[in-house]
């Protein structure tokens, strides 16, 4: 089974308005993060945005916001106001974060292609 | 500063070569991972060590090697065997429950 799913291949948005970018997850471990990145043309890896899965309050960075369903698992990234700066591809990610040290593996889902148009 | 750094940017490889991609991070981060992205896809993990002298094999381990002796340091070699390794590879670390840090990637060519 996938463990991050984003089923959004392409996204389209005009300038100014906000978009949600869809992102579920699959895990049975009670302690878990929950990441988003911005991936430009230039192949960068950005990081937008991080969830803790014991987090009480949605995680919220300027213009970026975490709507974090945690019963439905979902974890969806909500930008506000785009930008035509915020064209892009974005990626959710999930890492398990067991008891002690153990920092486990990063998953990362397909990825969703962002287009904000003027 | 702290960071991480991928060398080099560029790399192109003839066939039936070895080639090592550098990944160096002075952040005193556990956790380090390579990832391989293929033009318009997600990432695709290689390999991940959570401590030096240990790493564990990702989902696309075969014809790739690596070595964690430092913490500093997880390298990663292309081996022969991988029949078709043009691609965009990507290096991260992570300490516990902090983000992961990407390096700038290279991009590797077979000519």
């Amino acid at each position: 089974a996938q463990k991050i799913t984003q089923t959004q291949p392409g996204m389209f948005v005009q300038e100014k308005e906000a978009v949600t970018l869809d992102c579920t997850y699959d895990t049975s471990d009670p302690s878990y993060g929950l990441f988003w990145y911005k991936q430009p043309s230039s192949g960068e890896m950005i990081f937008l945005i991080y969830q803790g899965s014991y987090d009480q309050q949605n995680a919220t960075e300027g213009r970026y916001s975490l709507n974090f369903q945690k019963a439905r698992k979902s974890a969806n990234l909500v930008i506000s106001a785009s930008q035509l700066g915020d064209s892009a591809m974005y990626f959710c990610a999930m890492r398990e974060g067991g008891r002690g040290s153990t920092l486990g593996r990063l998953y990362f889902g397909r990825g969703t292609q962002l287009t904000v148009w003027p | 500063d702290g960071g991480i750094t991928q060398s080099p940017k560029y790399l192109f490889r003839k066939e039936g070569q070895n080639v090592t991609l550098s990944c160096e991070q002075n952040l005193n981060h556990d956790a380090m991972y390579w990832y391989r992205q293929d033009p318009g896809q997600g990432l695709r993990l290689i390999y991940y060590s959570q401590i030096v002298n240990d790493f564990q094999k990702g989902d696309i381990a075969e014809g790739y090697s690596v070595s964690r002796e430092k913490k500093e340091s997880f390298p990663l070699t292309v081996t022969s065997a991988q029949k078709n390794p043009t691609a965009f590879y990507l290096c991260a670390s992570a300490g516990f429950y902090t983000e992961a840090f990407f390096g700038q990637g290279t991009r590797l060519t077979v000519v």
